[in-house]
Parts: C-alpha cells; structure tokens; sequence
C-alpha cells in the first residue's frame, strides 16, 4: 500500500494566483480530510468527506479556499486568490471511517509558500 | 467549541519514563487520540480511548479519565528517536478530528 499520496510536495507561488493541491486516499478508505499545520495555529481542519460527500467545511477559511472530491481516489483543494497568510503545510488524511478509532493516515504534505 | 490544552515542551533523558497530559473541553465527547510527528514528517496515528482506563502498546501506553476530561500518554524507556511532537485530538460521533497544539519531547543521552 503506497498510503496516501500528495502533490506537490512543495510549492512556491506569488500572492494572488491559484494554487490546487492534491490528494489520493488509501484504496478502500472512506473518509478523506485536508488539514493546514502553522506554527501560530497548529493542525487545523479544514474540511472532510465521507464517500466523497463533503461533510464539514467549517474550517475552510474563507470563499477562497475551495474543495472537491470526484470520486473515491481524488482530491483536490483549491486556493484562488492566494496569499501570504496562506503559506502553510498542507496535509491530506484518510481513514476507514470518520471514527477515530482506526486512526487516520496522513500523507506527506504539501509545504506552501505564498511570496 | 472544543478546546484541548497540553505542554508545549517536555524534556527527558534516554532511558526515562515521561508523560504528557491533555484536558479537553468538548461537547459529545467520543474519544481521544494520540498522534506523533518528527520534524518534517507526517503525524502518525499512536493510540485511541473511548473508554477510561489505560490502554497499552509496547513501549507507550495512553490513559483516559471521561469524568475528568483529562488523558495522557505515557512513554517508557526512551529513546533517542523518541524525540518528536505529540498530539493529542478529540473528536464527537462523525466527526473529524481536533487537533492540540502539540508537545515538543527532547529526549538527550
């Protein structure tokens, strides 16, 4: 099992161009969810799905963070514009099930520069 | 809201036996969970209580108290790669995980 894979491993941008960050689940798990890890702020949820569904984006910054998840092997998170602030490790997880009790694997992440 | 307090640092030696607590503040409360992150990398999945009591797994056991709203985890005979972040995450029925801010272990020889 290659676990769950994220690209790119890291990304450097200028503010206010758009920035797609990508996730591939663990075959078979089904929940998905983006997390952002600063210093200031520590691991924040952003947003999760359970098959594929978007169930709590609470945690999504503002209108211009954006997720999808098209099918059981993909996912995407989208800022557009970008920003300084938003410079952070992105981190992509999933699980059996939203339960913690199986633990969720994280991918590698994405580390983001907004210059 | 949910709300979770532990240590921002702990320091021990090798050998030593060291525990990192975390309170939490949670409506609904399911359960606690422990990750573990060295510098760089991804935090991996350590343990998980929804029941009091202690749960053991080689070298690190977990602790949890409901009526407390209190947990921790325990490391035992320390090793050099023992150094690292634990988190301590809490989360409702469905939901998905809050994270704490994190303990940084520094464990020296």
């Amino acid at each position: 099992d290659a676990g769950v894979i994220q690209s790119p491993r890291h990304e450097v941008t200028e503010m206010g161009q758009e920035v797609t960050l990508r996730c591939k689940p663990i075959s078979g798990h089904n929940s998905l969810f983006w997390y952002r890890q600063t210093m200031m702020r520590g691991l924040e949820l952003l947003i999760y799905f359970n098959n594929n569904v978007p169930i709590d984006d609470s945690g999504m910054p503002e209108d211009r963070f954006s997720a999808k998840m098209p099918n059981a092997s993909f996912s995407t998170l989208k800022i557009q514009p970008s920003e300084p602030r938003d410079s952070a490790v992105y981190f992509c997880a999933s699980s059996l099930q939203a339960q913690a009790n199986y633990g969720y694997t994280f991918g590698s992440g994405t580390r983001l520069t907004v210059v | 809201g949910q709300s979770l307090e532990q240590p921002s640092e702990v320091t021990a030696v090798e050998g030593a036996i060291v525990q990192i607590n975390c309170t939490y503040q949670t409506s609904g409360f399911y359960g606690l969970s422990w990750y573990q992150q060295h510098d760089g990398g991804a935090p991996t999945f350590l343990s998980y209580n929804a029941l009091d009591g202690l749960e053991e797994t080689g070298r690190f056991s977990s602790f949890l108290s409901r009526s407390d709203s209190y947990g921790y985890l325990l490391l035992q005979e320390l090793q050099m790669k023992d150094s690292a972040s634990y988190f301590c995450a809490v989360n409702q029925a469905g939901t998905a995980l809050i994270f704490g801010k994190g303990t940084t272990l520094s464990v020296s020889s």
